[in-house]
């Protein structure tokens, strides 16, 4: 029972280099979220995908973008990173309504020298 | 939009205390309330939930109640341990398919022997 899977867990980058930063869930959820978390500020929200083949904005997406390959994958790419994308990065995934928790990965703690 | 406020940390508590962590929600639509948990170095993960007023939400020793009046879903227990410092966030859900799950702050509680 793998839950969320994120990789990597670690990344350093020099600025303006890219990456790309992979989830998969197992539960067949239909949505699946990307936050930061940065000290002081909580949980913001990056990006999310309510089902395949659709993606949103969430409340900080400059500098980002997403691709939901399939209902099981959901990326998150940084172009040219900069040091202010320094952060810690968790995916999540939840079922359909109100009611359902949601699941975390472990996180990517990514920094931008 | 939506939100949650969240009491401010760090809370540092000495073991055997009670605690209380403060949490109010907007009042548009009708959310179910969440708290989850954040122990170093991991993700976020469920401790407990309500789903409508009244209705109590109660794990590892940890309490909230859907206070619907107040629009508030404060946590608690009774007697911490030093197992419990962590970082406490407060999520109301309001579903649909726009994915509208949001994070207070994050409380951060210490718990010391």
């Amino acid at each position: 029972n793998a839950g969320v899977t994120q990789t990597p867990k670690f990344q350093v980058l020099k600025t303006g280099q890219s990456m790309t930063l992979q989830c998969a869930q197992d539960m067949n959820h239909n949505s699946m979220y990307w936050y930061r978390q940065d000290p002081g500020m909580g949980l913001r929200l990056i990006y999310y995908s309510a089902s395949e083949g659709t993606t949103d904005k969430g409340e900080v997406p400059n500098g980002y973008n997403v691709s939901r390959l399939n209902k099981r994958e959901f990326s998150l790419r940084l172009e040219s990173a900069a040091p202010s994308q320094t952060s810690v990065y968790f995916c999540a995934s939840s079922g359909r309504g109100a009611g359902t928790e949601a699941f975390f990965g472990q996180g990517t703690r990514l920094t931008v020298v | 939009g939506d939100s949650v406020t969240q009491m401010e940390g760090p809370v540092t508590l000495s073991e055997e205390a009670f605690l209380t962590i403060n949490c109010t929600y907007t009042a548009t639509g009708y959310p179910s309330l969440f708290w989850y948990v954040q122990y170093p170095g991991e993700g976020l993960q469920l401790l407990l939930k309500a789903t409508k007023a009244d209705d109590k939400g109660s794990n590892k020793g940890f309490e909230a109640t859907y206070r619907k009046e107040t629009t508030s879903f404060h946590l608690e227990k009774g007697s911490v341990q030093v197992s419990d410092s962590a970082v406490y966030f407060c999520a109301p859900n309001y579903g649909g398919s726009q994915g509208n799950l949001i994070f207070g702050k994050g409380t951060k509680l210490s718990v010391k022997p």
